[in-house]
């Protein structure tokens, strides 16, 4: 399965500002999804990171708040904007291949957000 | 369009004994079922998947799961757990090479 490099783990921001997250795949993978956890909760779809277009937004998401970038097919940033308290979560980048219905879709180990 | 509901939100249970996680889906489709494990501030680990074939799916960690489509469910089972098993355990649907779509996790707490 792909290995995922995802970057910041954790990070504390201050409200108002923004965050960019990256997430580097060992190989290409033609699907790339972003994930929201807040604590205590399930996993959350945000959108899905499609290369050479615009990414596809879950509904309650928006691209103003969420911008997405896949310039290739082993790199993608989730950029969190204007941060508020309520958006402090684990965010998780998570791929899929072709065979991924074989080795299961793979995630990112997270990174952890704290606002204040 | 497909989702997942798993039934219980916490199950304790005494090391040694059998558990059972479950997991019921709704869909007009075929769908391809996952469950996922999460360890205290750690990422997510795929425990076992059921594709097609064998409804009796074998996973890591002495995990196993049941697909029954006439029950729409998707149940996993361990016979004897260990405190390490304590975690938070997801359940996933997705179409075919589409987004997975989580339930809302089921803790799992092993006392000794």
């Amino acid at each position: 399965s792909a290995v995922i490099s995802q970057k910041p783990s954790r990070d504390i921001c201050q409200r108002g500002t923004s965050l960019t997250i990256q997430c580097q795949v060992d190989s290409q993978v033609t699907m790339m999804f972003w994930y929201r956890q807040q604590p205590g909760q399930s996993l959350t779809l945000i959108a899905t990171a499609n290369q050479g277009s615009e990414a596809t937004y879950e509904s309650g998401f928006v691209i103003d708040k969420f911008p997405i970038s896949r310039p290739n097919l082993t790199f993608s940033t989730l950029t969190v904007s204007n941060m508020s308290p309520e958006d402090s979560s684990i965010y998780l980048c998570s791929v899929g291949r072709g065979g991924a219905l074989n080795y299961g879709y793979t995630f990112g180990s997270g990174t952890r957000l704290t606002v204040v | 369009a497909q989702s997942v509901t798993q039934l219980d939100s916490q199950v304790p249970v005494f090391e040694e004994a059998p558990v059972e996680l479950r997991c019921n889906y709704s869909s007009s489709v075929s769908v391809y079922l996952f469950w996922y494990v999460q360890y205290p501030n750690q990422g997510l680990q795929l425990l076992l998947k059921y594709l097609s074939g064998s409804t009796l799916v074998k996973g890591i960690n002495g995990f196993e799961a049941e697909f029954n489509k006439s029950q729409t469910s998707f149940h996993l089972r361990k016979p004897s757990v260990h405190i390490s098993d304590t975690a938070e355990y997801f359940c996933a649907v997705t179409l075919f090479t589409d987004k997975l779509i989580f339930g809302t996790g089921t803790r799992l707490q092993v006392f000794p």
